[in-house]
C-alpha cells in the first residue's frame, strides 16, 4: 500500500452516529483522494484535497459528508448521522506524479 | 457522464494460460490509463499504467491501448492461481480517476 495509512481499519456505528475516517498520505505527498466502494461495486470518487484546500468535491453527497486536510495531521472524512446505506469500504489514495496509491481502507458498518 | 466499462466476469482460465481483460471508456480525451488488482477484502494495488497507443510490457503483464477504439486491455501470461482477483481499469483526463466495476479473474489450478 505504498505507505498510505488509514485508520481505523474497521468502524461500526449505529444509525444516527458520526463516523470519522482518517488518512495519512505517503510521506511528502500533499494530495489525497477519497473513494467509496460498495459491495460488488467499483470505486466511486468522492473528494480530492490538497493541504488546506478542497480541489474537487463533485463526488461527495451534499448532505452529511464533509472532508478536510489540515496543514498538520491527517485528512479526515466525516459522515454525520450515518445510515445503513453508508456501509462500505472507504479508501484514500495518495498522489505521486500521475499515479494514485491506495491505503488499506476503512470498512464502515452501520447497524 | 464519463464511463468505464468492464465485463464483470468471472473470467476463468486454467493455470499457465493467458488471461485477457478488456476495458472500454467513453471520454475520448482520456490521457492516462491504469490497471489495479484488488484481492477480496483488500485495497487496490497498482499493476500498470499506460499513456501511449500500443503495448507496454512488465514481466507477465502487458497493457494494450488503442485510443482510436477507446479500448485498453491487460494480458496476463502464464496465469497463476495467485492472480485470482478483481482487476480494475481506471481512466484519467485531468480529473479524478474513473474506475470500471472490475473483472473477476479466477485461475484454476
Amino acid at each position: 500500500n505504498a505507505g498510505v495509512m488509514q485508520n481505523p481499519r474497521h468502524l461500526v456505528r449505529r444509525r444516527g452516529q458520526e463516523a470519522r475516517l482518517r488518512c495519512s498520505p505517503m510521506k511528502g505527498h500533499s494530495h489525497v483522494y477519497w473513494y467509496r466502494q460498495l459491495p460488488e461495486e467499483g470505486l466511486k470518487f468522492m473528494v480530492y484535497l490538497q493541504k488546506e484546500n478542497i480541489i474537487d468535491e463533485s463526488g461527495m453527497p451534499k448532505e452529511r459528508f464533509s472532508a478536510e486536510f489540515p496543514k498538520e495531521g491527517p485528512s479526515i472524512l466525516r459522515i454525520q448521522q450515518v445510515v445503513r446505506g453508508d456501509s462500505a469500504a472507504y479508501f484514500c489514495a495518495s498522489l505521486s506524479t500521475d499515479t494514485q496509491y491506495f491505503g488499506p481502507g476503512t470498512r464502515l458498518t452501520v447497524l | 457522464q464519463k464511463e468505464v466499462e468492464q465485463n464483470s466476469g468471472p473470467l476463468s482460465v486454467p493455470e499457465g494460460a493467458i488471461a485477457s481483460l478488456n476495458c472500454t471508456y467513453s471520454d475520448r480525451g482520456s490521457q492516462s490509463f491504469f490497471w489495479y488488482r484488488q484481492y477480496s477484502g483488500k485495497s487496490p494495488e497498482l499493476i500498470m499504467f499506460i499513456y501511449s497507443n500500443g503495448d507496454k510490457e512488465d514481466g507477465r503483464f502487458t497493457a494494450q491501448l488503442n485510443k482510436a477504439s477507446q479500448y485498453v486491455s491487460l494480458l496476463i501470461r502464464d496465469s497463476q492461481p495467485s492472480d485470482s482477483a478483481t482487476y480494475l481499469c481506471a481512466v484519467k483526463n485531468n480529473t479524478p480517476l474513473v474506475f470500471g466495476k472490475g473483472t473477476r479473474l479466477s485461475v484454476i489450478a
